[in-house]
């Protein structure tokens, strides 16, 4: 069946400006993740969903991040006034609920920042 | 989160078994220890988990060690396809605190 979607597959952008990605996960999952892979940093988290709900959002690296999730379904994830250090590839997973179960990702999206 | 320690690289022959060491020494009684994999230029790939008990599925086996302080995940016959970054991980909560692997080179 499908995996996890997101689009677009890559975005190069200028300092400053804002940038919107998308992740589709599997449908009938309930739990949406987002990670981001830098050079420097590894793969860290972001933040996860459980619904439409998002518990805790620490692990958003500023507020110049937001991330929404509607329907239950779609996920964006919303960089305001992009910087160079946000150059990296941000990855989302679902699973069919919150708890122990394996985490499915998509490919990732590619976001450069000039 | 409980830290992990793995080899930075190893290498394999294709068609040998592989096994991928973990420590995760201060790991507590409940968290299940999850095992991916990441291909190049994909997203990570679920391979294995389990808690105290050795799992099996078709793509690999995990030993737990009976003092749950380390692991070690068995690829019974590398194909170039495993070569990869493989990450052990004991999960505490929702989030996968990734380290930064092992990567598997598999020689033809």
């Amino acid at each position: 069946g499908a995996g996890v979607s997101q689009s677009p597959s890559n975005k190069v952008t200028e300092k400053g400006k804002d940038v919107e990605l998308r992740c589709d996960p599997i449908s009938g999952h309930t739990a949406l993740y987002w990670y981001r892979q830098s050079l420097g940093q590894g793969l860290e988290f972001l933040i996860y969903f459980q619904g439409n709900s998002a518990p805790d959002k620490s692990g958003l690296p500023s507020d110049r991040f937001s991330a929404e999730r509607t329907g239950g379904s779609v996920s964006t994830l919303t960089i305001q006034r992009t910087q160079q250090e946000d150059s990296a590839v941000y990855l989302c997973a679902s699973s069919p609920t919150l708890g122990n179960q394996p985490q499915h990702f998509g490919d990732g999206t590619r976001l450069s920042i000039l | 989160d409980a830290k992990t320690t793995q080899p930075n690289s190893m290498e394999s022959n294709e068609e040998e078994p592989v096994h991928l060491p973990c420590n995760h020494s201060t790991i507590s009684g409940t968290d299940y220890i999850h095992w991916y994999r990441q291909l190049p230029s994909q997203g990570p790939e679920y391979v294995i988990h389990g808690l105290t008990s050795n799992v099996n599925n078709r793509m690999a086996s995990l030993a737990i060690a009976e003092d749950r302080k380390s692991s070690t995940l068995i690829l019974h016959r590398a194909t170039l396809r495993d070569a990869a970054v493989y990450y052990c991980i004991p999960r505490s909560g929702y989030a996968l605190n990734f380290g930064k692997g092992t990567s598997l080179l598999v020689t033809p």
